[in-house]
């Protein structure tokens, strides 16, 4: 069984940059791609962008400005940065995996989420 | 504002059958599968029903999805207490290359 674990910060200053960090286990990496996913507090999900294990991005367009991901196959981890981050960047952010076809694709597995907050 | 369409509430009284929907365009529900997510409060969303209809491992058949056009529903029959839960859509969208999820319906069991 898959497991996910987001770790990073939970209180990020305004301009500042968020970083998190996703670590799996139960399985490999290796094979599949990988995403982050948001949700700000009373709205919906918000999908950030996914990573192959081999390095491939493709990032929301809304976001891809701000957003760099990585991945670590040696350490079965993926992470995320997002730079000059304000308060609508408040969220609970979740790492995932990424399954199925380019066009038939969903999200099989989930971390249990962070909750990251933009203040001063 | 989400690119898919749900109401923001729906509520039924236990063993009913309550019908969440959820509306798109062309470019996403009209031309790729839709998936459906379930998140427990405090939880992480788990995945429920994929590709239309297909039942996620370990999901009761009181879920179904189905698609007709550009739009897809979601139907919960004999509803129980367990079921209070913030419910997703999700797609496919090709003008964003990338997914996209309706704005969530929370049930409400009564």
């Amino acid at each position: 069984q898959v497991q996910l674990q987001e770790s990073g910060p939970g209180l990020v200053k305004p301009s500042g940059t968020l970083s998190l960090t996703c670590s799996v286990s139960g399985g490999s990496i290796r094979g599949y791609y990988w995403s982050w996913i948001r949700r700000p507090p009373g709205k919906g999900l918000e999908w950030i962008g996914n990573m192959y294990y081999t390095g491939t991005t493709n990032y929301n367009p809304s976001l891809k400005s701000r957003v760099t991901m990585s991945i670590d196959p040696s350490k079965n981890q993926f992470s995320l940065e997002l730079t000059s981050v304000t308060a609508a960047d408040t969220a609970v952010y979740y790492c995932a995996k990424k399954t199925g076809s380019y066009y038939d694709n969903y999200f099989d597995y989930w971390g249990q989420g962070i909750l990251v907050t933009v203040s001063s | 504002q989400s690119v898919l369409t749900q109401p923001p509430s729906a509520s039924g009284t236990p063993g009913q059958k309550v019908t969440i929907s959820c509306s798109g365009g062309t470019s996403n529900i009209g031309s790729n599968t839709v998936h459906w997510y379930q998140q427990l409060p405090g939880t992480a969303p788990k995945l429920l029903v994929y590709s239309h209809n297909q039942r996620s491992s370990g999901v009761p058949d009181r879920f179904s999805g189905s698609k007709s056009g550009n739009s897809a529903s979601l139907a919960i029959s004999g509803l129980q207490s367990e079921d209070e839960a913030d419910y997703f859509c999700a797609t496919w969208d090709d003008s964003l290359n990338g997914p996209v999820f309706g704005g969530g319906t929370k049930l409400t069991v009564l």
